[in-house]
């Protein structure tokens, strides 16, 4: 299974907003809804941001939101602030496994 | 509040079988739709998903490593057990258990475990 393909790094200005692409295949992103989106901190745990496509976990800023067309999912943070410098992972559900992007870089300028 | 906890060596020697505890507490596996994932992080490189446990013992695993992995469960002590078989340098990583939700969505992570492999 090949990792979903995202941007190496992305950076924005304060209270800009920023779109990380997720871009995937038939046999992920494109047939599946079960798109999630991960924020992880230097030497911190993934924390869940998005679930199934534009789903947002309870606690989770409404600044972020998550968007999908055919193979490509979309992570939008919108009022960028200093804390959400961090990486970024997408992630699909295959049918009977997960594969995840190589990361997004976010810097916050 | 749900909380999850990887234990391990820290180190292992090339050919080795690792195996990986997580301990978590908060929910249980003996509910219908719950399900435990273990996902592992090279440093400085991406996520990989590993296997998977679910409620009612159904088991899933990556396809790339399927032939050296086994995941089990003890549902009494809160435990999710994860074996890798012939470890080497490549699989040196940071280890991470996590709930796996309906949704096919990890919602809580364990703080993770740095496994090393080295002789």
């Amino acid at each position: 299974q090949s990792a979903l393909t995202q941007p190496a790094s992305v950076s924005g200005s304060p209270g800009q907003s920023i779109t990380i692409s997720c871009t995937g295949t038939s046999s992920d992103v494109d047939t599946y809804n079960y798109v999630s989106w991960y924020q992880q901190h230097p030497g911190k745990a993934p924390k869940l941001m998005i679930y199934e496509v534009s789903h947002r976990p309870s606690g989770v800023s409404n600044r972020f939101s998550g968007s999908k067309s055919g193979n490509t999912a979309s992570l939008t943070i919108s009022g960028l602030q200093a804390e959400d410098e961090a990486d970024y992972y997408c992630s699909s559900y295959t049918g009977s496994s997960w594969v995840f992007g190589g990361g997004t870089k976010l810097t916050v300028l | 509040q749900v909380t999850l906890k990887e234990s391990g060596p820290a180190l292992v020697k090339p050919t080795q079988t690792l195996t990986l505890t997580c301990t978590f507490s908060g929910f249980s596996l003996s509910t219908s739709g719950m399900r435990v994932s273990w996902i592992r992080q090279p440093p400085g490189k991406a996520l990989e998903w590993l296997a998977r446990i679910d409620w009612d013992d159904d088991k899933f695993y990556s396809t790339s490593l399927k032939t050296r992995l086994t995941i089990s469960k003890d549902t009494s002590k809160n435990q999710v057990v994860l074996t890798m078989t012939n470890m080497d340098p490549v699989d040196t990583a940071t280890y991470y258990c996590a709930r796996t939700r309906d949704g096919f969505y990890f919602d809580y992570w364990g703080q993770g475990t740095l496994v090393t492999v080295s002789s």
